[in-house]
């Protein structure tokens, strides 16, 4: 089976841009969670949808959203970027509670 | 945000040496993931426990689910240059269908050649 994939691997923006990165699941995976990694804060969960509902939420501002589409693919959006949204972003996608990730989108916000 | 207890933060050490690193957290889980994590890249999984007292290996990994079910331990024997990297560690409380992760604050594994 192919790994998790997220698209794209890197990106620039500036602050008050908003952005959205996308992410497809291993084949058969029904739930994508999203984690955020800083150096400061470590790996922090943002998300989780199952069957396109959003199932957990972590603690972020409502500016970080997100959805899932019928064939499992999700997407995240961060609107009104702030400098300090700069981090790697990791879609996980599991079966039976074990989460795969893929390479991450690196966002860097100027 | 919520981070587990990781120790040590980082080691050094020659190869064919073991290794060993800890999780501990204050609140109870059901499952225990350890990952490890390259420069560049994301998360791969390692190992992965679901019962209070379970130990499991994973070829030269060896890792066990603590009996409070709020630590868990790896132990990486005879290490070669390829373990070298960043070791995490996850809690899971999948209870009502919660994925969510709660990861600890990572081991830098280095060989010094």
């Amino acid at each position: 089976k192919a790994g998790v994939t997220q698209t794209p691997r890197y990106l620039i923006k500036t602050r008050g841009q908003q952005v959205t990165l996308s992410c497809s699941p291993i084949s058969g995976h029904r739930s994508v969670s999203w984690y955020q990694q800083t150096p400061g804060q470590g790996l922090q969960f943002l998300f989780e949808y199952f069957s396109e509902t959003q199932r957990n939420k972590g603690n972020f501002p409502g500016r970080f959203s997100g959805r899932q589409f019928s064939n499992s693919r999700s997407e995240m959006n961060v609107s009104t970027l702030e400098l300090g949204d700069s981090a790697l972003y990791l879609c996980a996608s599991s079966e039976n509670y074990e989460q795969y990730f893929g390479p991450g989108t690196r966002l860097t916000v100027t | 945000g919520q981070q587990l207890n990781q120790s040590p933060q980082s080691m050094f050490i020659q190869e064919g040496e073991d290794v060993s690193m800890n999780c501990t957290s204050s609140s109870i889980f059901n499952t225990w993931l350890w990952y490890k994590q390259d420069p560049g890249e994301g998360p791969v999984l390692l190992i992965a426990l679901y019962k209070a007292g379970e130990l499991t290996s994973n070829g030269r990994l060896a890792a066990q689910f603590g009996i409070t079910r709020k630590d868990s331990f790896l132990n990486i024997s005879a290490s070669i240059p390829s373990d070298v990297g960043i070791y995490f560690c996850a809690g899971q409380l999948t209870n009502f269908g919660n994925e969510k992760l709660t990861f600890g604050t990572g081991t830098r594994l280095t060989i010094i050649p």
